[in-house]
């Protein structure tokens, strides 16, 4: 089955700190991988992908992934943290669906804190 | 949020009541989804739509029942057979089965069942 994993539940880093969220994922074939963010009682909001080609994917906010295809992860990274950047992060890939179509399936989700 | 809204942002309904959550897309996206979100457990997918007029059943369907009428709504019902309806409901949309596969998020819904 095509899933992914995030193995910590929280993240504290200092502010202007460089930042890593980890993703490790399982799939047969080549992955699709996602990051997305997620506010207070809000929805999710795409921060990047890696479908193909370069293995350091650059998205929003400053944020990019660093695809590892030997290591079979995906995490995300930041050189400098910001407070605002405090938020639920969740990693997902592609599955596709039968029928036609697909599916994300998330990740558990990190919860980043960036202290002062 | 992009152009998906979800209504209302809350919603409270005592045990045994049925309830529509509403989500609205302008995106003219093919594919529609319903997810469920719970502390801890990130995001289950409930149902999905590839097309107008049909739906699929997605990983925790049971006690929930959807329509696709309309490309732009894909509205949610939680039925009083959902055992734990408690939770944040998220709506997303893609451009369809051939697209680069990312989905884009409503706001999202928090029904609370009392």
């Amino acid at each position: 089955a095509q899933s992914v994993a995030q193995p910590e539940d929280q993240v504290n880093v200092a502010e202007g700190n460089p930042l890593t969220v980890k993703c490790t994922y399982s799939v047969s074939g080549n992955p699709y991988l996602f990051w997305y963010v997620q506010y207070p009682n809000r929805g999710l909001q795409f921060l990047l992908k890696y479908i193909t080609g370069d293995n350091l994917v650059k998205g929003s906010y400053g944020f990019e992934a660093e695809f590892n295809k030997s290591q079979t992860s995906f995490h995300l990274k930041k050189p400098s943290a910001l407070v605002s950047d405090s938020a639920l992060y969740f990693c997902a890939v592609r599955v596709p669906l039968t029928g036609g179509g697909n599916k994300l399936t998330f990740g558990t989700g990190t919860q980043l804190k960036v202290e002062l | 949020d992009g152009g998906i809204t979800q209504s209302p942002k809350y919603l409270f309904r005592k045990e045994g009541q049925n309830v529509t959550l509403s989500c609205e897309q302008n995106l003219n996206h093919d594919a529609m989804y319903w997810y469920r979100q719970d502390p801890g457990q990130g995001l289950r997918l409930i149902y999905y739509s590839q097309i107008v007029n049909d739906f699929q059943k997605g990983d925790i369907a049971e006690g929930y029942s959807v329509s696709r009428e309309k490309k732009e709504s894909f509205p949610l019902t939680v039925t009083s057979a959902q055992k734990n309806p408690t939770a944040f409901y998220l709506c997303a949309s893609s451009t369809g089965p051939f697209s680069s596969y990312e989905q884009y998020f409503g706001p999202g819904t928090r029904l609370t069942v009392t």
